[in-house]
C-alpha cells in the first residue's frame, strides 16, 4: 500500500494564478483532510470531508476549495493564489482517531 | 474542542528516558488523546493514542491519570533519531464533529544530543 500520496511536491506560482494540489488514499478511508503549516508552526485544518460527496471548512477555509471525487481522491484547489498561500500542504486520511499523513506539498506564491 | 498546552521545547540526552506532558482541562468524556510525531519536511506520525490509564506501544507509553486533564509521553531510552517535533491532540472519535476539528497547536521540539 502506498497510504497517502499528494502530487505535486514543490510547486511555485505567481499571485493570481490557479492550481490544484491533488491527494489520493488507498486505505479505504472515508475521512480526508487538508492542512497547511506555516513555518514553525503546528497544522492548521483547511477543509475536512467525512465521506465521499461530503466537505465541511476546517479552521482557515479562506481562499481554496476542495472536491472530494471519490472515495480515494480529495483535491485542494487555490482560486487565485496570493502570497499568504506560501506554506506547506498536507492531506491525511483517517479511521477512528488516527490520522495518517501524506509527504506534502510545499508551495511557494510570488 | 479541547485545548491542549505543552512545554515548546525539551532537550535530552541518548539513552535517556523523555518525558512530554500535554494539559488539557477541558477534555470531554468522549475524547482522545492521541500523539504524533513530525520530523522536519515530513507529515505528523502517528505515535500512540489512549483513553484512560496506561497504554504501552513498541515505540512508546502514554500516561493519563483518573482524571483526564492531563496526559504524558513516555519515550524510553532516546536517540538521536528521536528528534522531532511531538504533538498532543485532544478529539472525539473520528476526529472532527461539524466545525470542531483536530487542533494541533505548536507542538513540543525535542531535541536530543549525543
Amino acid at each position: 500500500n502506498a497510504g497517502v500520496t499528494q502530487t505535486p511536491k514543490f510547486q511555485v506560482l505567481k499571485t493570481g494564478q490557479s492550481m490544484t494540489l491533488q491527494c489520493a488514499q488507498d486505505m479505504n478511508h472515508n475521512s480526508m483532510y487538508w492542512y497547511r503549516q506555516d513555518p514553525g508552526m503546528g497544522l492548521r485544518l483547511i477543509y475536512y470531508s467525512a465521506s465521499e460527496g461530503t466537505t465541511d471548512k476546517g479552521e482557515v477555509p479562506n481562499g481554496y476549495n476542495v472536491s472530494r471525487l471519490n472515495k480515494r481522491e480529495f483535491s485542494l484547489r487555490l482560486e487565485s493564489a496570493a502570497p499568504s498561500q506560501t506554506s506547506v500542504y498536507f492531506c491525511a486520511s483517517s479511521v477512528k482517531e488516527t490520522q495518517y499523513f501524506g509527504p506534502g506539498t510545499r508551495l511557494l506564491v510570488l | 474542542l479541547a485545548k491542549t498546552t505543552q512545554p515548546i521545547s525539551m532537550d535530552s540526552y541518548e539513552g535517556q528516558e523523555v518525558n512530554i506532558t500535554c494539559s488539557h482541562n477541558n477534555i470531554a468524556t468522549n475524547d482522545y488523546i492521541t500523539w504524533y510525531q513530525q520530523f522536519p519536511s515530513q507529515g505528523p506520525r502517528f505515535i500512540i493514542q489512549g483513553y484512560k490509564t496506561k497504554v504501552t506501544n513498541e515505540v512508546a507509553s502514554l500516561f493519563i491519570p483518573a482524571d483526564r486533564k492531563s496526559s504524558t509521553l513516555s519515550l524510553p531510552r532516546v536517540s538521536l533519531s528521536d528528534t522531532a517535533v511531538y504533538y498532543c491532540l485532544v478529539g472525539p472519535e473520528g476526529g472532527y464533529t461539524g466545525r470542531r476539528a483536530l487542533t494541533f497547536g505548536s507542538g513540543t521540539r525535542l531535541q536530543v544530543q549525543p
